[in-house]
Formats: C-alpha cells, structure tokens, sequence
C-alpha cells in the first residue's frame, strides 16, 4: 500500500470553529489532492497540489483553503466550519512517472461538525 | 472529462464472474477509461485502466468496444472481497488530472 497517513482520522468539532486536516506522504510523489464524499454523491474533489506551494481549486473549494509546504504535507483548513462540511474527507497522491498514472488514496477523516 | 453511466447495483454468486457495465458515449480520443473500487467506508483502489485495447491484470479484465463508447469490467471469480462501489472514470493522463467519481455500482457478492 502506498504510504498515505491522514490525522485526525475522526474529528467532531463546533460551527464556526477553525480545523485542519493533515495528508502525509512518504512516497515522494509530487501531486497530492483533497476529496470530499458525502452520502449519495461520488468523491467531489476540493483542492489539489501540483508541487510544493503550488495549489489549485478542485469542484467544490469554497470555505476551504490548503497549504503545502513540504512534498510530504498536504493540510487542508476549514476557516469556520458549517455544518455543511460534515463529511468524509480522503486525500490522494499520485506519480505522473507511474505506468498506471493511478491516484493512491489515504485512509479518510471523518468530520462532524455540530 | 466524459460523462460515464452505470447501473446502479448488481448482485454477483460467489465464484461466478461480475460483468460491470460502463457507458462513456461521449468519450475523447485522448480519454482513458479507468475502473476504482471502495470498499465500504475505505479510500477508493485503483483497479485496471485501458485506451483502446483490452486489459488484464492480476485483479480485473477491462473490455473496451471498438468505438470505445462503452467498457465492462469483468472480476473472473468473485469473492465475497469483492462487495464495493466500483467507479468507471473517464480521464485524460496529464498533469495533476482530476479524477471525476460518478455514484458507481454497488456489487454486492452473494454466498
């Protein structure tokens, strides 16, 4: 499996309260991404890196922001969180070297905000 | 990324083949049709993906029609692993690509 680790991996937090997510990777792989799945709906993704300080608005980025200071790190932060953003959150990494071109996927944090 | 449809649930016997369908009408030349699957709250795996030709690898067979419209992905022997959401994705091979999931289908693997 790819090395992926996501932390917290359950978090239940206020409205309006900041959070951030945190998606660490030991593959050296130089794209990193943030997906969202809510109940009914495929992964929409959020926000995605494409190297080291450089970031890009996925579907559904608003009320979200990243950062990605290391190739290894890839945090994701709710500013003030809504309810809205309750969800299952799932980083991705990927090679565009790899012969497949395939996304690695973590292992998702589950938020709840109340 | 093209638009792909597929039915929503399939129920499979254990040790039979699962035949999942994809349609991708509107597919572009430069589009690969890639297969995930989750396993109930896991993060999705990659399966098989193909262009044109037809695939195989230790976990799948990919079947893609001469005008590419639609594909199967076919698990020979079916086990009861196997229950997932399984996605057919349409995307090009560039870059930081974004993977557009659909609802996919629910196979369930019955005893």
């Amino acid at each position: 499996d790819a090395g992926i680790t996501q932390s917290p991996r359950h978090k239940v937090t206020e409205t309006g309260t900041p959070v951030t997510l945190r998606c660490h990777q030991t593959e050296n792989h130089r794209y990193m991404y943030w997906y969202r799945q809510d109940p009914g709906h495929g992964l929409r993704l959020i926000h995605y890196s494409y190297g080291v300080k450089d970031t890009d608005k996925g579907e559904v980025s608003d009320g979200y922001s990243v950062s990605r200071s290391k190739t290894e790190d890839f945090l994701l932060t709710l500013e003030s969180a809504t309810s809205s953003q309750t969800s299952v959150y799932f980083c991705a990494i990927s090679d565009p070297t790899a012969e497949t071109y395939e996304q690695y996927f973590g292992p998702g944090t589950r938020l709840t905000v109340t | 990324d093209a638009k792909t449809t597929q039915p929503p649930s399939m129920d499979c016997a254990e040790g039979r083949a699962a035949n999942l369908p994809c349609n991708h009408s509107t597919i572009s030349g430069n589009e690969y049709v890639y297969w995930y699957r989750q396993i109930h709250s896991q993060g999705p795996q990659y399966i098989i993906h193909g262009l044109k030709n037809n695939e195989t690898n230790e976990m799948a067979s990919l079947i893609i029609t001469e005008d590419r419209k639609s594909s199967t992905l076919i698990l020979p022997h079916a086990t009861l692993r196997d229950t997932a959401v399984y996605y057919c994705i349409a995307t090009i091979r560039a870059g930081s690509y974004q993977l557009t999931f659909g609802k996919g289908t629910k196979l369930s693997v019955i005893p």
